[in-house]
């Protein structure tokens, strides 16, 4: 089954504690971004990433880090995690990046006390 | 101005009759346009993509984008209680992935 994993699916944790999302497809795109949701601004973009070892800052990149070492994975990294980072995070993969093809992530909820 | 603007609603309207949902958006050279639907607390999935002027119908779901007047529009028709989520717009503008909506709440009553 072609799909998007995230894990994990609910956080809380206290600021400044190092933590990783990962997110991970089995359908081989090159094209995988992370988003956050926060209500009444949409989905943001964070970062991109085009293809191993190319990524790229979205609108939001500030706070996070990201890696892309292998084709399938493209974990997101909160280096010292702050309230403001209190969101619904979603990973997206797509054989392209207009959006026809885009699979989303069941989501991450992160709470940081 | 934002990049692409919705009204956040919610619209609400009667089951079975035709819901119509609004986008617009600022950059002329957007290319491709997407209508997502969201479940609370689930993730998007794409119901409707369109991508030249005029009409494009796909069951009681029917895109309609304007690129002169940079809208992009969805009408749901029939109207059913399962149609109540929140509906995003994309916006592909050729340079990176999607930019999106903050999205409209369509509550269909029973």
């Amino acid at each position: 089954e072609a799909q998007v994993t995230q894990n994990p699916r609910y956080l809380i944790t206290v600021t400044g504690k190092k933590l990783t999302v990962t997110c991970s497809q089995n359908m081989n795109h090159e094209y995988m971004s992370w988003y956050r949701q926060d209500p009444g601004l949409g989905l943001r973009q964070i970062y991109y990433s085009m293809n191993v070892e190319v990524t790229d800052k979205g609108d939001v990149p500030e706070g996070y880090k990201v890696s892309r070492k292998e084709k399938r994975n493209f974990p997101l990294i909160l280096e010292s995690p702050s309230p403001n980072q209190t969101s619904l995070y979603f990973c997206a993969s797509s054989s392209h990046p207009r959006g026809d093809e885009q699979f989303f992530g069941p989501g991450t909820r992160l709470t940081v006390l | 101005q934002k990049e692409v603007e919705q009204n956040s609603g919610p619209l609400s309207v009667p089951e079975g009759a035709i819901a119509s949902l609004n986008c617009t958006y600022s950059d002329r050279v957007s290319q491709s346009f997407f209508w997502y639907r969201q479940y609370s607390g689930k993730s998007p999935e794409l119901i409707m993509s369109i991508y030249s002027n005029g009409d494009k119908e796909d069951g009681r779901f029917t895109a309609q984008l304007n690129k002169a007047s940079q809208y992009v529009s969805l009408l749901i028709r029939d109207s059913q209680p399962s149609d109540s989520a929140t509906y995003l717009c994309a916006v592909y503008t050729g340079r990176r992935a999607l930019t999106f909506g903050s999205g409209t709440r369509l509550q269909v009553q029973p």
